[in-house]
């Protein structure tokens, strides 16, 4: 079955620290995988997204992604947060987009607040 | 910038009323979902489509019906609203034929209350 766990509800660091948001993903196919990030009351933003190719991608406002098909995870890294990246932060898992059947399902988010 | 559009973003309305929540895109997406998100709870798919007359339920049971009877337009009915339905409601569509652009692109969301 396909599922997406975010082990963390809820984190706090410092601005100017390096963060790491942790996603493991169950996927019975190569996975395609998303972080978004959602600003209270709004909607959901594309970050980065991983198809194949390079394990390392790159993605909007400082975000990286590595994906880890041995440790079936998709973590999202930060060198320096900034307060403006408080947010609530979802990890997302696809297959390919010509399958009828497939759906993007998401993780249950990760909270992240900065410590001034 | 996505072209995927709700209405309204907040309602507030009485238990037992019929509502209809509005999703249009821009894009020309075939695939089209509604989440349902309770404050700070993951999202939870309710229903898809992935083509005009096609719709599916998604992982979470719903008491709310979808139709999809143009590729643009995706609204979601509640016939009989219930303060258990009280929640965020976010619309998405993505692509279908392209393997390399199947993100999901989100609305503002639709924020309900039901007293």
């Amino acid at each position: 079955a396909q599922s997406v766990t975010q082990p963390d509800i809820h984190i706090t660091v410092s601005e100017g620290a390096s963060l790491e948001l942790r996603c493991n993903y169950s996927y019975g196919a190569t996975p395609y995988l998303f972080w978004y990030v959602q600003s209270p009351g709004q909607g959901l933003q594309l970050l980065l997204k991983y198809f194949s190719g390079d394990t390392l991608v790159q993605g909007i406002k400082g975000f990286e992604a590595e994906f880890k098909r041995s440790q079936s995870s998709f973590n999202l890294r930060k060198p320096s947060v900034h307060w403006s990246d408080a947010a609530e932060y979802f990890c997302a898992v696809g297959g390919k987009s010509y399958s009828s059947a497939s759906k993007i399902i998401f993780g249950s988010g990760t909270r992240l607040s900065i410590r001034p | 910038e996505a072209d995927i559009y709700q209405t309204p973003r907040y309602l507030v309305i009485g238990t037992g009323k019929k509502i209809t929540l509005e999703c249009s895109q821009t894009m020309g997406h075939d695939k089209m979902y509604w989440y349902q998100q309770d404050p700070g709870m993951e999202l939870h798919l309710i229903h898809y489509s992935y083509g005009v007359n096609s719709t599916e339920k998604g992982d979470l049971s719903s008491e709310s019906t979808v139709s999809r009877i143009r590729t643009e337009h995706f609204p979601l009915t509640l016939e009989s609203a219930r303060p258990s339905h009280t929640s965020q409601y976010l619309c998405a569509s993505s692509e279908v034929r392209d393997p390399l652009n199947t993100e999901a692109f989100f609305g503002q969301g639709t924020r309900l209350t039901v007293v």
